[in-house]
This record gives structure tokens, C-alpha cells and sequence, in this order.
């Protein structure tokens, strides 16, 4: 799996967007950009995914540049309660029949402090 | 409650005893994954099973280390001769793998262990 590169540390004042940055200059064309979030003593919480086109749910946007070497997550309006690490993870996927275990391979993320 | 459940949240032993965790993944995920992790450092993958079958095993994976999902269901993870350095979370994470593409996985809150 490919590497990725985020910053260790942003803050965010509540109620503003948080837009975190990842690098991961050599993905390959069938791996995925994933991101998860761990709250402090939890387990790590997915959030997002994409492969080209950028992606939005009720959680999160995932906007994925066009050559596909780094991306942004945008948490609209950022409370209390998004302060935790977040994780960008590249991986591929793999027909079940090829067996590829789609391990998930952590960095240190960026840990992101949202202030009142 | 439909997530992952994991027991026992906690766990102090003394060097040298054997320990247990059980992992109960969301109902019909076909994957179980274990990781382990550190304090400030990301979760390490530890082994996968897809149904009943351990498919893939990380070199941390000791022989003091072994992993079950003996009816393709819940999952145990039993460390034997426990060390100081066995200390870390460990957590459990299931997820549904179908067809291409990879898949999202849903982690449990985490059992931590402390080895006096």
C-alpha cells in the first residue's frame, strides 16, 4: 500500500470548517483513499472514502485532487466532538477470489483540536 | 447494540500468565481483523480471517500469539506467557467483504491490556 503524509497537528475553532490535508503522491490507479477518525480511548471510526471523484456524506466531504496525489477532508462545521486523530490510508481492493486482506496501514495522522 | 463488542475492556495480568480476548464482529461480517496499538502510534495489523479461515498473519504475530474464529462467528486472541511489551490496546474490527473494491471496517471500543 502506498504512503501517506499529513501534518501531526491542526486546530479548528468549533463551527468553522476543518479541512485536513493528505499526500500520497504514489498511489496507484486501483487503490483508494480512506479516512478514519479515532477519539481518545476508542476504536478508529471510518468516515469516508474515494477513489477519483470527490465524495460527501453526513459525515464528511473528500475532495480528491486530479491527479489523484493528495486529498482533503472537510468537516464542514467542526464541534467539540471532532477533536481525535484522523488517519488517511491508500489501499487497493481485491476480488474476493485473489484473497488480499485490504489490511488497513496506519500512519500517525494528523491530530486535529477543535476549540471552543 | 449492533456494532463490534469486545471483552473484556481491560485486562491486568502479571508477566508470565496467559491472557484471552474475545472479539464479536457485526452480525454476517465474513472478515475479522485484529490490530494492535501503542500509545501515540496508529494500530498495527495483526492477522485476518475471512469466515473461519486465518488468511494472513503480520510478522508481530509472535508464537506466543494465536487467533481463532472457529465457527466463522466471534474471534479469540490468546497471548501466552505475557510480556511487558505485550501492553497495547488490541482491537478487533469486522467487516462484509462481497465483491472488488475495498471494504469499509467497523472496530470494536478495544481491550487494554496491562502486563505488570
Amino acid at each position: 500500500d502506498a504512503k501517506t503524509t499529513q501534518p501531526p497537528s491542526m486546530d479548528c475553532a468549533e463551527g468553522r470548517a476543518a479541512n485536513l490535508p493528505c499526500n500520497h503522491s504514489t498511489i496507484s490507479g486501483n487503490e483508494y483513499v480512506y479516512w478514519y477518525r479515532q477519539i481518545h480511548s476508542q476504536g478508529p471510526q471510518y468516515i469516508i472514502h474515494g477513489l477519483k471523484n470527490n465524495e460527501t456524506n453526513e459525515m464528511a466531504s473528500l475532495i480528491i485532487t486530479e491527479d489523484r496525489k493528495s486529498s482533503t477532508l472537510i468537516l464542514p462545521h467542526a464541534t467539540l466532538r471532532d477533536t481525535a486523530v484522523y488517519y488517511c490510508i491508500v489501499r487497493a481492493g481485491y476480488f474476493i477470489t485473489q484473497g488480499g486482506s485490504e489490511k488497513l496501514v496506519f500512519g500517525k495522522g494528523t491530530k486535529l483540536t477543535v476549540n471552543p | 447494540d449492533t456494532g463490534v463488542s469486545q471483552n473484556p475492556r481491560h485486562k491486568i495480568t502479571k508477566r508470565g500468565q496467559n491472557v484471552t480476548f474475545r472479539c464479536d464482529p457485526i452480525s454476517e461480517h465474513n472478515r475479522l481483523y485484529w490490530y494492535r496499538q501503542t500509545l501515540g502510534q496508529g494500530p498495527e495489523f495483526l492477522t485476518y480471517f475471512q469466515n473461519e479461515a486465518q488468511l494472513e498473519k503480520s510478522r508481530l504475530l509472535s508464537d506466543r500469539f494465536s487467533a481463532e474464529r472457529p465457527k466463522g462467528s466471534f474471534s479469540t486472541l490468546e497471548i501466552q506467557r505475557t510480556e511487558q511489551g505485550d501492553s497495547a490496546m488490541y482491537l478487533c474490527a469486522s467487516s462484509l467483504k462481497l465483491a472488488g473494491g475495498p471494504n469499509e471496517q467497523y472496530f470494536g471500543p478495544g481491550t487494554r491490556l496491562t502486563v505488570t
